[in-house]
């Protein structure tokens, strides 16, 4: 079934530790984003990538890095620079360009900093 | 500078009852586009409708309907006979496609929704 796969779904990161999160899409879209989730909020844009080796700081960029090798994958590295990572964070893609369209988005990926 | 916001936080209703989540938005554009979003408890969103800004027809599918009113910048929604399998989070979201917000989809807080039978 055609979809998106983050992984792993939940995570646990030591203090001062990097954390990579990754996202495959199996949708042939070209535009992904990267989103931060935390209780009683809405979501937060991360990073967001038009097309392959592109991509764009969203919202809240800082300690946060990403890379867009291949169409299908769009993975999310959480840096120790990231003061608060613990958050859930969904990846999502789209057909068309600018947000107009249907965003298809994975069941997430909980991160939580012990 | 958009804006989205979602008053109620949580609404508890019982099975059968309708349901209308508000959402009120802010935008300085003409052009614009309007979102909902369920989240369940897997976690995925999960797209509901959109409207853009020059279609203020409002809509019904199924037990949903969306009421969109320029004149008060809302785009309401409305649950019809509830069931406990519309317990989950709705997202109102807005974005406009202009170039310094390509990508940039603004969502609201959510609404929480919990339907018991």
């Amino acid at each position: 079934d055609g979809g998106i796969t983050q992984s792993p779904k939940y995570l646990f990161r030591k203090e001062g530790q990097n954390v990579t999160l990754s996202c495959e899409q199996n949708l042939n879209h070209d535009a992904m984003y990267w989103y931060r989730q935390d209780p009683g909020q809405g979501l937060r844009l991360i990073y967001y990538s038009q097309i392959v080796n592109d991509f764009q700081k969203g919202d809240i960029a800082e300690g946060y890095s990403v890379s867009r090798e291949k169409k299908e994958s769009f993975p999310l590295t959480v840096t120790s620079a990231q003061k608060n990572p613990t958050a859930f964070y969904l990846c999502a893609s789209s057909m068309e360009g600018p947000p107009t369209g249907e965003l298809f988005f994975g069941e997430g990926s909980r991160l939580t900093v012990l | 500078a958009q804006k989205v916001t979602q008053a109620q936080t949580e609404i508890s209703v019982v099975e059968k009852e309708d349901v209308t989540l508000d959402c009120v938005y802010e935008t300085r554009d003409t052009t614009y586009y309007l979102f909902w979003y369920k989240q369940p408890p897997s976690g995925e969103l999960v797209f509901l409708i959109r409207r853009n800004s020059f279609d203020e027809q409002n809509e019904i599918s199924g037990r949903y309907s969306w009421n969109f009113q320029k004149s008060t910048s809302s785009f309401n929604f409305t649950i019809t006979a509830s069931q406990v399998v519309d317990s989950a989070v709705y997202f109102c979201a807005l974005s406009d496609p202009g170039t310094d917000s390509w990508g940039k989809l603004q969502f609201g807080a959510g609404t929480q929704v919990v339907v018991t039978p």
